[in-house]
């Protein structure tokens, strides 16, 4: 399997922008996890879905933050609009759940700059 | 409601010294444990985990770390450390008696330096 795939790896705005970011999960894993990096947060959980359904969304920071789960094999996490506090690196995740152990596997990340 | 401490901002050790990065971690039941590494501009890799049986876990790249349930502690170490070795390295835990599903909370990070 290629892992989780996001994309774009880096994506470079204007404040007031909209921004989509894009992850494909591990084929077959039943949860799927958005998260947000940066140095004065560290790692924050935005939100989660299981079986395309959104479970925990406590963490999105905000209305201009939005998240789907169309189908088993994608997901976007949307800013609208942006601003430049929401410069972050943006990490996907995908595991199995059913009993198993939970492990995590990251995709690369989206590196988020509004200007 | 689980959490997880990371005490130290960073950990510096000379090449082929042991290493160990420090990890406390509070749930309401039992835990799962995992330790996760990253390197420069990419994502999380899983590095090793405690789900139950012996305390002292093996995982990659020759790291273990060994669970401690009266400190409730979950260290990672190393025998003998490599220059590769320097990356930021995350504690996650897992309270398996709550909902939530797979949801792991994570640690701060700490920043693993191994100078020459």
């Amino acid at each position: 399997d290629a892992g989780v795939i996001q994309s774009p790896r880096h994506e470079v705005t204007e404040m007031g922008q909209e921004v989509t970011l894009r992850c494909k999960p591990i084929s077959g894993h039943d949860y799927l996890f958005w998260y947000r990096q940066t140095m004065m947060r560290g790692l924050e959980l935005l939100i989660y879905f299981n079986n395309n359904v959104p479970i925990d969304d406590s963490g999105m920071p905000e209305d201009r933050f939005s998240a789907k789960m169309p189908n088993a094999s994608f997901s976007t996490l949307k800013i609208q609009p942006s601003e430049p506090r929401d410069s972050a690196v943006y990490f996907c995740a995908s595991s199995l759940g059913q009993g198993r152990t939970g492990e995590l596997f990251f995709g690369e990340g989206s590196r988020l700059t509004v200007l | 409601a689980q959490s997880v401490a990371q005490p130290e901002d960073q950990v510096n050790v000379a090449e082929g010294n042991p290493l160990t990065v420090k990890c406390t971690y509070s749930v309401s039941g039992n835990p799962y444990l995992f330790w996760y590494v990253q390197y420069p501009n990419r994502g999380l890799q899983f590095l090793l985990k405690y789900i139950t049986g012996d305390n002292l876990v093996k995982g990659s790249y020759g790291f273990e770390a060994e669970f401690n349930k009266s400190q409730t502690s979950f260290h990672l170490k190393k025998p003998s450390a490599l220059v590769s070795d320097s990356a930021l390295y995350f504690c996650a835990v897992r309270d398996i008696l709550t909902g939530g599903g797979n949801k792991l909370t994570f640690g701060t990070g700490t920043q693993l330096k191994v100078e020459l």
